[in-house]
């Protein structure tokens, strides 16, 4: 069965700070990885994407991920953490079979103090 | 380029009530469409996605269903809501391909009542 499992529910970092957000997966198939971003009621917003090329992927406001196959790992990074980016982080995996649907991790929170 | 629209953006309803959200999607033809929820403190569960007009495949069974009247269309209905059917729901389209993203619509955040 194809999963994802966002490893921390919440992860509270000090402003200039690296941030890691930890992502695994488990699948019988070569998935296509996305974390999205979602700010307080609002809607989501993609930050990058893994799509079998570089396996280490950039994506927008500094953010990039590395795919680790051996480890079944898309852990999410930043070298210095800034106030904006609080909000709630999503380790998304789309899988080549079942119709191609997306399957969210549970999230998790990201919290930066001054 | 393809834009998501998804409307009210907030809503207050009693128990028992109907419930209808739309989400209408331009720009692109024959997308992937997904309605998802999101109860507080969690994450998202997919609620129902459609590959074309007519095909809708549940993901849970709950008070809820959903239809695809028109190509770009997605709405979500309930006959008679319940409290826990409240949440935040976003639509969201892709394209068929699997290594695309979704793009998601600004939710409708609904309190049952």
């Amino acid at each position: 069965a194809q999963s994802v499992t966002q490893l921390d529910s919440h992860v509270s970092v000090s402003e200039g700070t690296p941030v890691l957000l930890r992502c695994n997966y488990s699948s019988s198939y070569s998935p296509s990885l996305f974390w999205y971003v979602q700010h307080p009621n609002k809607g989501l917003q993609l930050l990058l994407k893994y799509t079998s090329a570089a396996t280490l992927v950039k994506g927008i406001n500094g953010f990039e991920a590395e795919f680790k196959k051996s480890e079944t790992s898309f852990h999410l990074t930043k070298p210095s953490a800034h106030m904006s980016d609080a909000a709630e982080y999503f380790c998304v995996v789309r899988f080549s079979g079942g119709y191609n649907k997306l399957i969210f991790g549970a999230g998790t929170r990201l919290a930066v103090h001054p | 380029s393809q834009t998501i629209h998804q409307w009210p953006a907030t809503l207050v309803q009693p128990v028992g009530s109907p419930l209808s959200l739309e989400c209408t999607v331009e720009g692109t033809s024959n997308p992937n469409l997904y309605w998802y929820r999101q109860a507080a403190g969690r994450g998202l569960q997919l609620l129902f996605y459609s590959v074309g007009i007519g095909q809708i495949s549940s993901e849970v069974p709950q008070n809820l269903s959903a239809s695809r009247p028109q190509d770009r269309q997605f709405i979500l209905s309930s006959k008679k809501l319940l409290l826990s059917d409240s949440g935040f729901y976003l639509c969201a389209w892709s394209r068929e391909t699997v290594n695309t993203e979704a793009f998601f619509g600004q939710g409708t955040r609904l309190t049952v009542v």
